[in-house]
């Protein structure tokens, strides 16, 4: 079964606190990204990453780091500098970033208390 | 002006009702179009991409209108499944996309 796994599915955490959130994907995609999303707003680009070894920020990349080590796994940790990191995060995955459709998993929802 | 704008609805229609709605973008060179598809508390999946020409999928039709500046949706003879949130989505000029914030479509028996 191809797809892209995401997990925890929620995820605790205090203030202060990095976390690390989950992401891989089995169905050899090049290009992955981290999203979030809050109520009411459309998704908002974090970080995206065309090839192995290699990532760019994206609209609001400030409080979060990721890395790409392997094609399949694209790990986004959100640091304490992140101001209001309680949200919904999703993680896609598409062959390319020119114009192609991208593939959700089913996401994180993380509350920091 | 947002890149991407959405009627938020909701749109309440009862079983086999058609309905329509529209979303408009703001960069005209978007040349990618697609209309996701979200339930409550989960993550968007891909319900069609957009063709210049329209295209249509079952009971879901989807057109581009590129003088306007505008994507639509249509679906026919609605079902209490289609009630969800639909995502239009367009690139931008760096190819990455732009999601707006999404219709409500509720269906009710």
């Amino acid at each position: 079964d191809g797809g892209i796994t995401q997990s925890p599915k929620y995820l605790f955490r205090k203030e202060g606190q990095n976390v690390t959130l989950s992401c891989e994907q089995n169905l050899n995609h090049d290009a992955m990204y981290w999203y979030r999303q809050d109520p009411g707003q459309g998704l908002r680009l974090i970080y995206y990453s065309q090839i192995v070894n290699d990532f760019q920020k994206g609209d609001i990349a400030e409080g979060y780091s990721v890395s790409r080590e392997k094609k399949e796994s694209f790990p986004l940790t959100v640091t304490s500098a992140q101001k209001n990191p309680t949200a919904f995060y999703l993680c896609a995955s598409s062959l390319g970033v020119l114009g192609y459709e991208q593939y959700f998993g089913p996401g994180t929802r993380l509350t920091v208390t | 002006r947002k890149e991407v704008e959405q009627d938020p609805g909701p749109f309440n229609v009862p079983e086999g009702a058609t309905v329509a709605f529209n979303c408009t973008y703001s960069n005209s060179a978007s040349q990618s179009f697609f209309w996701y598809r979200q339930d409550c508390r989960k993550e968007p999946k891909l319900l069609m991409s957009v063709y210049s020409s329209g295209n249509e999928d079952g009971r879901f039709t989807a057109q581009l209108n590129r003088a306007s500046q505008y994507i639509s949706l249509l679906i026919r003879d609605s079902k209490l499944s289609d009630s969800a949130t639909y995502l239009c989505v367009v690139n931008r000029n760096d190819y990455k996309l732009s999601f707006g914030a999404g219709t409500t479509v509720t269906v009710r028996a």
